[in-house]
C-alpha cells in the first residue's frame, strides 16, 4: 500500500512561471489537506479538499493560488505567476475521514519549489 | 487566537539520554492533540493522537502526555537514538474543524 505520492520533488521556477504540484493520496482515501513550509517555520494550512470539492480554502493566498482534486487523478495545487516568496516545501497530506475527530493523516515527501 | 507554541526551539542531547519537549496551546474548543517527527527533507510522520479524556499515551520509546485543564502537553523521548534526530511538531486540532494547527517544531540533535 503506497504512501502518499507527491511530484515533483524538487521544481525550480523562474519568476512568472506557472509551477503545478501533484498529490496521489493514499489508496481509499478521499480526503486531501496542502500546507506550506517556509524555511524553519511551522507547517501552515493551505487548502482541505475532498473529491471533486474544496471544502476549506482559507489558507490560500487569494491570488494565483488554486487547487483542485479531480474524480479521477491526483490533486493539483497550482500556482500561476511564481515569485521569490513562493519559495517553500509544499506536503500534502490524506486521510481516510478527514482530521476532525482522530482522523489520522499521512503525510508525502514534500515538493521543495525554488524560484529564481 | 488559536495558537500552539513549543519549546524549547531546539534541543543538543547525548545518546541514550533522556530528554522532553513542551507543548502549550490556547486552541478552544479542543479536540485533539497529535504529535508527529519530521525528519531534514522529509514529510511529518505520526507519534501519537490524544484526545480530551486520554492522558498518556506511549509509542516506543515516545511518551506523550497531556493537561487539557492546562492546555499542556509533554512528549518523553526515553533511551534517545542517533536516529531521534529531527524536528518534533505539536499540533491541536479544534472541536468542529478539519483544521489542524502545527506549533513551529522542536529541533532535536542527538550525539554520540
Amino acid at each position: 500500500n503506497a504512501g502518499v505520492m507527491q511530484n515533483p520533488r524538487h521544481l525550480v521556477r523562474r519568476r512568472g512561471q506557472e509551477a503545478r504540484l501533484r498529490c496521489s493520496p493514499m489508496k481509499g482515501h478521499s480526503h486531501v489537506y496542502w500546507y506550506r513550509q517556509l524555511p524553519e517555520e511551522g507547517l501552515k494550512f493551505m487548502v482541505y479538499l475532498q473529491k471533486e470539492n474544496i471544502i476549506d480554502e482559507s489558507g490560500m493566498p487569494k491570488e494565483r493560488f488554486s487547487a483542485e482534486f479531480p474524480k479521477e487523478g491526483p490533486s493539483i495545487l497550482r500556482i500561476q505567476q511564481v515569485v521569490r516568496g513562493d519559495s517553500a516545501a509544499y506536503f500534502c497530506a490524506s486521510s481516510q475521514q478527514g482530521s476532525k475527530n482522530t482522523g489520522e493523516l499521512f503525510f508525502g515527501e514534500g515538493s521543495r519549489l525554488t524560484v529564481l | 487566537k488559536n495558537q500552539v507554541e513549543q519549546s524549547p526551539q531546539s534541543l543538543i542531547i547525548l545518546e541514550g539520554k533522556n530528554c522532553t519537549l513542551q507543548c502549550n496551546y490556547t486552541v478552544s474548543p479542543f479536540s485533539n492533540l497529535r504529535w508527529y517527527k519530521q525528519d531534514t527533507g522529509r514529510g511529518p510522520v505520526s507519534l501519537t493522537i490524544m484526545t480530551f479524556s486520554e492522558n498518556t499515551k506511549s509509542n516506543g520509546r515516545y511518551t506523550a502526555t497531556l493537561d487539557a485543564d492546562t492546555k499542556q502537553s509533554s512528549l518523553h523521548i526515553t533511551a534517545s537514538q542517533l536516529s531521534d534526530s529531527a524536528s518534533y511538531i505539536c499540533v491541536v486540532s479544534a472541536k468542529g474543524t478539519d483544521k489542524l494547527i502545527f506549533g513551529t517544531g522542536t529541533r532535536l540533535q542527538v550525539f554520540p
